[in-house]
C-alpha cells in the first residue's frame, strides 16, 4: 500500500531532551516536506527536501533540523524541544518538487514538551 | 497580512443544502491552488486543485479569482460525509517548492 508513515505518532518529552521524529515514503517520491499545525494557524512548512541532500527552509525552520540521505526517509529532528514546539506535526511528499502535484500526508505526530 | 485565509466558520447547513467557501491570498503572484480536506486532526487529503478556468469533481466545483485574489469551492446536494474542514492551499509563486495553508473552514452538514 503506497503510504507516508511516521513515528512515533504520540510523544511526551521534557524540555531539553533531543528527539527525532521519523517520516518514511514508499512511493519513490523526490519532494518531502515537513508542517506543524497549531489551533487557529493552519498548517505552516517546516522544511522541505527536492531530493536526497537537498533541503530548504520553510516558514518556521527555527529550532528544527532535517536530513534526506536517502530517498524515502525525511526525519525531523528537536535538537533541544521547548513548550512552544509543542504542535501536531504532519510530513508530506510529493512525486516531483513543484507547485502542481497533489501532497500526500502521513498521519500525524502529535507533540507535547513539558 | 497572512498569505491565505479562510472563514473558520462553523457552517452549519442541512443535507441537501449547497454551500460554498471562499479564501483569499495575498500574493498575486501565486501560481497554483489546491482544496483539501481535513477530518477531526487527521492527515489533509487532497479534494480537488483549482485551474484558471474553474473546474468540477461530481458535487464539487472549485473556481479561481485572479482580478480578486481568492479561490472558492461550491459543494452541492451536501452529504453527512461531507462534514470536515477544508483547508485552502496556495503556492506563493515566488518559490515552487513552498506552500501555504489556510486555517481550515469547518463544515457541519446535519441530518
Amino acid at each position: 500500500e503506497a503510504q507516508v508513515t511516521q513515528n512515533p505518532r504520540y510523544l511526551i518529552t521534557v524540555t531539553g531532551k533531543k528527539l527525532t521524529v521519523t517520516c518514511s515514503q514508499n512511493m519513490n517520491h523526490e519532494y518531502m516536506s515537513w508542517y506543524r499545525q497549531d489551533p487557529g494557524l493552519g498548517l505552516r512548512q517546516i522544511y522541505y527536501s527536492m531530493n536526497v541532500e537537498v533541503t530548504d527552509k520553510g516558514d518556521v525552520p527555527e529550532g528544527y533540523k532535517v536530513s534526506r540521505k536517502e530517498k524515502r526517509n525525511f526525519p525531523l529532528i528537536l535538537e533541544s524541544p521547548s513548550p512552544n514546539q509543542t504542535s501536531l506535526y504532519f510530513c508530506a511528499s510529493s512525486p516531483r518538487p513543484g507547485s502542481s502535484y497533489e501532497q500526500y500526508f502521513g498521519p500525524g505526530t502529535r507533540l507535547t514538551v513539558t | 497580512r497572512k498569505e491565505v485565509e479562510q472563514d473558520p466558520g462553523p457552517f452549519n447547513v442541512p443535507e441537501g443544502a449547497t454551500v460554498a467557501f471562499n479564501c483569499t491570498y495575498s500574493n498575486s503572484a501565486s501560481q497554483s491552488f489546491f482544496w483539501y480536506r481535513q477530518d477531526c486532526r487527521k492527515e489533509p487529503k487532497l479534494l480537488m486543485s483549482v485551474y484558471s478556468s474553474g473546474n468540477e469533481d461530481g458535487r464539487f466545483t472549485a473556481q479561481l479569482n485572479r482580478a480578486s485574489q481568492y479561490i472558492s469551492l461550491l459543494i452541492r446536494d451536501s452529504k453527512l460525509s461531507d462534514s470536515a474542514t477544508y483547508l485552502c492551499v496556495v503556492n506563493p509563486g515566488y518559490n515552487f517548492n513552498k506552500f501555504y495553508f489556510g486555517s481550515g473552514t469547518k463544515l457541519n452538514v446535519k441530518p
